[in-house]
């Protein structure tokens, strides 16, 4: 049974940079056909894709988002990381990873519980 | 860019279909999935590629998608059926609805 673990600050002043780790369990993050993915929730609010990395490195940016983020991964810890620069009180929300699957489709079967980054001096 | 157009809520009697709709243009020529988020609980995949459903997510969620517009039904509605729910598409871009809160009244 995959499972995906958020971790990283909750607090983080405004201007710097918020930084994640989801760390993947039971499953290779090296395994083709996955798209490993950032996806946030503002309070109270929906659904928001940040962007994802395919196992061969590759990343996919939610163009609203794509001049402050950065999707990496390190194969050797079976981890993916998020970094979303020059954040402000506007990128306060609950932050999830997730795992996405499909040639045709980018569905996302597998998440993480989910953490809450608030934006804040 | 691409919008995922969503009834903000939709209300059902217990036992009765729900159906929940999202628009979008062309979706019927694109794959459609729905998640269902309860209260402080990440999302949970319950019908992709419009009409297929997880292992382990009951025979009474079901979806279809043509035209302009996917939907996903809950037959025999449950109490336990009572979320918030989100409909997704991929249009070079990864596009949700804007959620539908499902109550069983």
């Amino acid at each position: 049974q995959v499972q995906l673990q958020e971790s990283g600050p909750g607090l983080v002043k405004p201007s710097q940079t918020l930084s994640l780790t989801c760390t993947v369990s039971g499953g290779s993050i090296s395994s083709g056909g996955y798209y490993w993915s950032w996806i946030r929730q503002h309070p109270g609010k929906g659904l928001e894709w940040i962007g994802y990395i395919y196992y061969s490195g590759s990343t996919y940016y939610n163009p609203s988002l794509k001049s402050r983020v950065t999707i990496s991964v390190d194969t050797s810890k079976n981890q993916f990381s998020l970094n979303l620069s020059s954040v402000t009180a506007a990128d306060t929300a609950v932050y999830y990873c997730a795992r996405g699957y499909g040639d045709y489709e980018r569905r996302f079967d597998y998440w993480g519980q989910g953490t809450l980054v608030t934006v804040s001096s | 860019s691409y919008e995922l157009t969503q009834p903000p809520s939709v209300s059902v009697s217990p036992g009765q279909t729900a159906s929940i709709t999202c628009s979008g243009d062309k979706l019927g020529e694109k794959y459609a999935c729905w998640y269902q988020q309860k209260p402080g609980q990440s999302p949970l995949l319950v019908i992709y590629q419009d009409k297929k459903r997880p292992s382990g997510i009951p025979e009474r969620f079901s979806g279809s998608n043509s035209g302009n517009t996917a939907t996903l039904t809950i037959s025999g509605t449950q109490a336990m059926d009572e979320a918030d729910y989100y409909c997704q598409a991929w249009d070079s871009s990864i596009v949700f609805g804007g959620g539908t809160k499902l109550t069983v009244l």
